[in-house]
């Protein structure tokens, strides 16, 4: 069985840094690509950032570009999503999703990040 | 970038059809892909390429796609499934995927 459990979550100031990790387990995990997409309370989906299987290919929404940092391990089976200078905005639901192309066809139950002072 | 909107929400009564529009510039040329969230759950994919439908989805969920405009159709529509659903496809020129704004459906 497909396993995505997302960590890492939690209150944080606005300006300080957070590091999010998923754990994958029950396929072959270098085989897929891996985003992060996150939805802030009340609203929609929001893709933020998406590595490719070997980490050759990255790339990140607008509005995190130069503070986010998506890296993969895959000898630990685990993703990661580094966020730097945190604003309240980035306040969200953080899902960790896997995709053999451009369809997201598993995905975990996320993990809070709360941007607040 | 890529923009895809959606109906904000759609009402449809027990066992009738409900048709869940998601308009984008020449969307028919993309492949479209369909969630389904249901209250204080994830995201899950309900279609693929526009009709294909994951193993255990219901054959009422489908799928089609022309023009500016995919439509996902769930038939004989039940109580559970009520959800929000959102489509999402990949944007070639960004290189990465856009999701649609989201479809809150309610049964009657």
């Amino acid at each position: 069985e497909v396993q995505l459990v997302e960590s890492g979550g939690g209150l944080v100031q606005p300006g300080r840094s957070l590091r999010l990790s998923c754990a994958a387990s029950g396929f072959t995990f270098d085989d897929y690509a891996m985003h992060w997409v996150r939805q802030a309370p009340g609203k929609g989906l929001e893709w933020v950032s998406g590595i490719s299987w070997n980490s050759g290919s990255i790339g990140y929404a607008d509005s995190v570009k130069g503070r986010f940092t998506i890296s993969r391990d895959n000898a630990k089976n685990s993703l990661y999503l580094q966020m730097n200078s945190l604003r309240a905005e980035d306040t969200a639901l953080y899902y960790c999703a896997k995709t053999p192309d451009t369809a997201m066809v598993s995905w975990g139950q996320g993990t809070l990040v709360t941007v607040s002072s | 970038s890529y923009v895809l909107t959606q109906p904000p929400s759609v009402s449809v009564a027990p066992g009738k059809t409900a048709r869940i529009t998601c308009g984008g510039n020449n969307i028919g040329s993309k492949s479209v892909h369909w969630y389904q969230q249901k209250p204080g759950q994830a995201p899950v994919l309900v279609i693929y390429y526009d009709s294909d439908r994951p193993s255990g989805i219901p054959e009422r969920f489908s799928g089609s796609n022309s023009g500016n405009t995919a439509t996902l159709t769930i038939s004989r529509v039940e109580a559970g499934d009520e959800a929000d659903y959102y489509c999402q496809v990949w944007d070639s020129s960004s290189d990465h995927p856009v999701f649609g704004t989201g479809t809150k459906v309610t049964v009657l």
